[in-house]
């Protein structure tokens, strides 16, 4: 079993609908749960973290965590084309200080 | 505040040869980490960084080597390069302290090529 999972797509959605992001992880212990957003070419950039059970939001972006079963997902609201972009999950196992990544899922929004 | 900044950003080297890359963390943070990013296995880590000593290393052969300076400057190395060391490299920066509560924030990276 993979420390990081995610479909590697790509999820085509049409422009206005709301993508669903999906990363599963295997350490129990880990705390923390990152989402970058990569375009081609370029280096990963921030879009949210979340540490708790739950839902957090932030503008369009809503991340959700479910400890009990090992999941993390990113629902992003209102689809824009330049959402178009690899959506990377990360996360530190329990004591220590690095990221483990999700092979990352190709998101397509269509115009 | 300025951010993660990586030198060079494109390098072509040739196998056997040896390359040094160069990263300057954000102001403040005292943890520096290197991933290794290709089509295949996408992010890797390699090493990480804080106060000038590794705490973690990734699976990499000895050839992948790093350092952390004073002022958190971070530099890696990679001997006797092979075909398969072509890939992005990228830098991340975090305050360091947290954990792994610790949110890092990436360099533009360096693409290094080998032929």
């Amino acid at each position: 079993q993979k420390e990081v999972e995610q479909n590697s797509g790509p999820l085509s959605v049409p422009e206005g609908a709301i993508a669903s992001l999906n990363c599963t992880y295997s350490d129990r212990g880990s705390q923390s749960f990152f989402w970058y957003r990569q375009y081609s070419g370029k280096s990963p950039e921030l879009i949210m973290f979340i540490y708790s059970n739950g839902d957090k939001e932030d503008g369009r972006f809503t991340a959700q965590l479910n400890k009990a079963s090992q999941y993390v997902s990113l629902l992003i609201r209102d689809s824009q084309p330049s959402d178009s972009a690899t959506y990377l999950c990360a996360v530190p196992p329990s004591g220590t200080y690095k990221y483990i990544f999700g092979t990352g899922t190709r998101l397509k929004v269509l115009a | 505040k300025a951010g993660v900044t990586q030198t060079p950003r494109y390098l072509i080297k040739t196998r056997g040869q040896q390359v040094t890359l160069s990263c300057s963390p954000i102001s403040g943070h005292r943890s520096v980490s290197w991933y290794q990013q290709t089509p295949g296995q996408g992010l890797q880590f390699l090493f990480e960084y804080f106060s000038e000593t590794q705490r973690n290393k990734g699976n990499f052969p000895g050839r992948f080597s790093g350092r952390q300076f004073s002022n958190s400057r971070s530099e890696m190395n990679v001997s006797t390069l092979e075909l398969g060391d072509s890939a992005l490299y990228l830098c991340a920066s975090s305050l360091g302290d947290g954990g792994g509560t610790d949110t890092q924030y990436f360099g533009p990276g360096t693409r290094l090529t080998v032929l």
